[in-house]
């Protein structure tokens, strides 16, 4: 089964920018493996904010965007925010195979 | 607006099955797979398996299959997981989500003690 790697841990400063990476065991990550962003703070159920590369909710604030960077799919946070502090998760869905998690990325504002 | 409800909190014993139930609605409830996704204490989200409403078609991750079945009753639009033999290890909350945008219901919580 394919592994799906994230950072494990980020620091960025307020009104900073970070880019969190999601990559494939499989090799390039494209569209088609339809990737995913999520986001879960402390004692909160995880909430999707990026679906199919780069698609928000109506619930997803202006500065996160999805993307492919390099062959990997990428979360971009411009201009971050305290509360932006969280744990992101990615997904990717996989033909056959169905879907598999990242591990993670804890986010600090700091 | 796209709302996933779903059941409530189940304690279960070891060996025990539950059956955890997730009612769509705001959308057209066969046109889209609905996955189920669950997540131990302080671990991370993890995928198993998927259902399409329309055919009954399922997918499960290798780590669950033979132990857990997704039923759906388009009648209701409603689905179901069910996961058998269960051990202490599954003690987690449990997520329903649409296959399109993945809007996650609130979660079920199922615990498993003896």
């Amino acid at each position: 089964q394919a592994v799906v790697t994230q950072e494990p841990s980020l620091t960025v400063s307020p009104g900073g920018t970070v880019i969190l990476t999601c990559g494939s065991s499989t090799g390039a990550v494209t569209s088609g493996h339809y990737p995913y962003w999520f986001q879960q703070k402390p004692g909160q159920a995880p909430r999707t904010l990026i679906y199919d590369t780069g698609n928000k909710h109506s619930w997803t604030p202006a500065r996160f965007s999805g993307s492919l960077l390099g062959g990997q799919a990428a979360l971009t946070l411009s201009g971050a925010q305290p509360e932006d502090e969280a744990e992101y998760y990615c997904l990717l869905f996989y033909s056959g195979d169905g879907g598999v998690f990242g591990g993670g990325t804890k986010l600090t504002v700091l | 607006q796209v709302q996933m409800v779903q059941s409530g909190a189940e304690l279960k014993k070891p060996g025990a099955s539950v059956k955890v139930s997730c009612k769509a609605s705001g959308y057209t409830f066969t046109d889209y797979n609905l996955h189920w996704v669950r997540q131990a204490p302080g671990q991370g989200l993890e995928w198993m398996g998927r259902i399409n409403p329309n055919s009954g078609s399922t997918k499960y991750d290798q780590k669950f299959q033979g132990r857990v079945t997704m039923t759906r009753d388009t009648s209701i639009n409603t689905v179901y997981m069910e996961l058998s033999g269960l051990r202490s290890d599954d003690t987690a909350m449990y997520y329903c989500a649409t296959g399109t945008g993945f809007h996650l219901g609130q979660g079920s919580l199922v615990t498993v003690s003896s």
